[in-house]
């Protein structure tokens, strides 16, 4: 049973740019959720998506948005990037139940902002 | 912000117990206490949950309080693939990570 998958593994970019990441949820997941994490830092959350619609969202601005497509895998864009936006960037997988989900970590996609 | 207050770093002797504390006085009734850790570099990987009873699963055990204002995650017998970050998170929705625990299992 393949986990939480994302691609690509490494990212360059150029200020100004703008770049899209993916991510395949883990088998029998419906909700995907994408998390920034800049060096030394914990993972900070950016939005949730569940049946297509973005259902929470972090403190980022609208530079950041996203995408989720009916077989539950998910994009998230960036707009018009920043040197602040080098990070590990972690999509977490999860099937949405009444009370907690368990969120389930890829490997993440490290972007790098030049 | 984080809900939780963990130790910056711990040591640990490989094949001794590792007891990770955390506290999270101002926790809510239905929030969940969850434990995460990441290893350099990688996605942060599930450990174990618990919202009032204690836990225990193949790779943890996690001991919460009565009045749940604090928790210990225990590896019972750490390994050198121990070391790690270790986050605890007190959850409604989303996942809130702090700042963690450092780990490093020493042989």
């Amino acid at each position: 049973d393949a986990g939480v998958t994302q691609s690509p593994t490494h990212l360059i970019k150029t200020r100004g740019q703008q770049v899209t990441l993916r991510c395949s949820p883990k088998s029998g997941h419906d909700t995907v959720s994408w998390y920034q994490q800049a060096l030394g830092q914990g993972p900070q959350f950016i939005f949730q998506y569940y049946e297509e619609e973005e259902r929470q969202r972090g403190n980022f601005p609208d530079r950041f948005s996203g995408h989720q497509f009916p077989n539950y895998s998910s994009e998230l864009n960036v707009n018009a990037l920043l040197l602040g936006d080098s990070a590990l960037y972690l999509c977490a997988s999860s099937l949405t139940i009444f009370g907690a989900d368990t969120q389930y970590f890829g490997p993440g996609t490290r972007l790098t902002v030049l | 912000d984080a809900k939780t207050t963990q130790p910056p770093s711990m040591d640990c002797a490989e094949g001794r117990a590792a007891n990770l504390p955390c506290n999270h006085s101002t926790i809510s009734g239905n929030e969940y206490v969850y434990w995460y850790r990441q290893i350099h570099s990688q996605g942060p990987q599930y450990i174990i949950h618990g919202l009032k009873n204690n836990e225990t699963n193949e790779m943890a055990s996690l001991i919460i309080t009565e009045d749940r204002k604090s928790s210990t995650l225990i590896l019972p017998h750490a390994t050198l693939r121990d070391t790690a970050v270790y986050y605890c998170i007190v959850r409604a929705e989303k996942l809130v990570f702090g700042k963690g625990t450092k780990l490093t299992v020493n042989p």
